[in-house]
């Protein structure tokens, strides 16, 4: 099916590690995002990216960083986990003023 | 700077019953959208329905139906003839112009609707 695909689902990492979230799309969208969801919060935005080749900050990108590697993927690294990290990842495409489409969610906890 | 405002944390309906979710917005800017988000307890998030500053009609997607009201700036969800697979977390979003070419999707903090018997 078309849409957003994010890996891994799950991930457990230890305080100080790394790991990168990915995600692809194949709807041929210009922009692509990461957000996180922690309770009572909403979604909030972590990084973002107009198009291939251009990656900006969004409200809450301390600990992280991004790569545009293509029109297709977006990954998000966390170069150093801190506990405050765990929560919901959740990446997203759109283009134009059509409604994003989500990916299905990665649910990370640094312990 | 935008905001969403969800003021009601949880909303309990009988089914078949009508509900409405609130939302509230803050924006300088004159064109935007409105959107609205279903989240089931599996996770994923679902797009339900979308409403442009500019649109003078209500949208309308099946048993969901956007109440604007661009003078108190309001876009309240209705959803009719509730049923029990509608029991969810509701997030109301709104899109701005951002940086560049980029728009910005922000969220309120969700309405969990519990549907009962």
């Amino acid at each position: 099916n078309a849409g957003v695909t994010q890996t891994p689902k799950f991930q457990v990492l230890k305080t100080g590690q790394s790991m990168t979230l990915q995600c692809a799309q194949d709807m041929n969208h210009n922009s692509m995002y990461w957000y996180r969801q922690d309770p009572g919060m909403g979604l909030r935005l972590i990084y973002y990216s107009a198009s291939e080749g251009t990656t900006d900050k969004g409200e809450v990108p301390n600990g992280y960083n991004v790569s545009r590697l293509n029109k297709r993927e977006f990954s998000l690294r966390l170069e150093s986990a801190a506990p405050s990290q765990t929560s919901v990842y959740f990446c997203a495409s759109g283009q134009g003023w059509s409604g994003y489409t989500f990916g299905s969610g990665t649910r990370l906890t640094v312990v | 700077a935008q905001k969403i405002t969800q003021t009601q944390p949880g909303m309990f309906v009988q089914e078949k019953e009508a509900v409405t979710l609130d939302c509230t917005y803050d924006t300088s800017d004159q064109s935007y959208g409105l959107f609205w988000y279903k989240q089931p307890s599996s996770g994923e998030m679902i797009f339900l329905i979308y409403q442009g500053s500019y649109d003078e009609q209500n949208a309308t997607e099946g048993r969901y139906s956007l109440n604007f009201q661009k003078a108190r700036k309001s876009a309240n969800l209705v959803i009719s003839a509730s049923q029990l697979g509608d029991s969810a977390m509701y997030f109301c979003a709104m899109r701005v112009p951002y940086t560049g070419t980029a728009s910005k999707l922000t969220f309120g903090t969700g309405t969990r609707l519990q549907v009962t018997l």
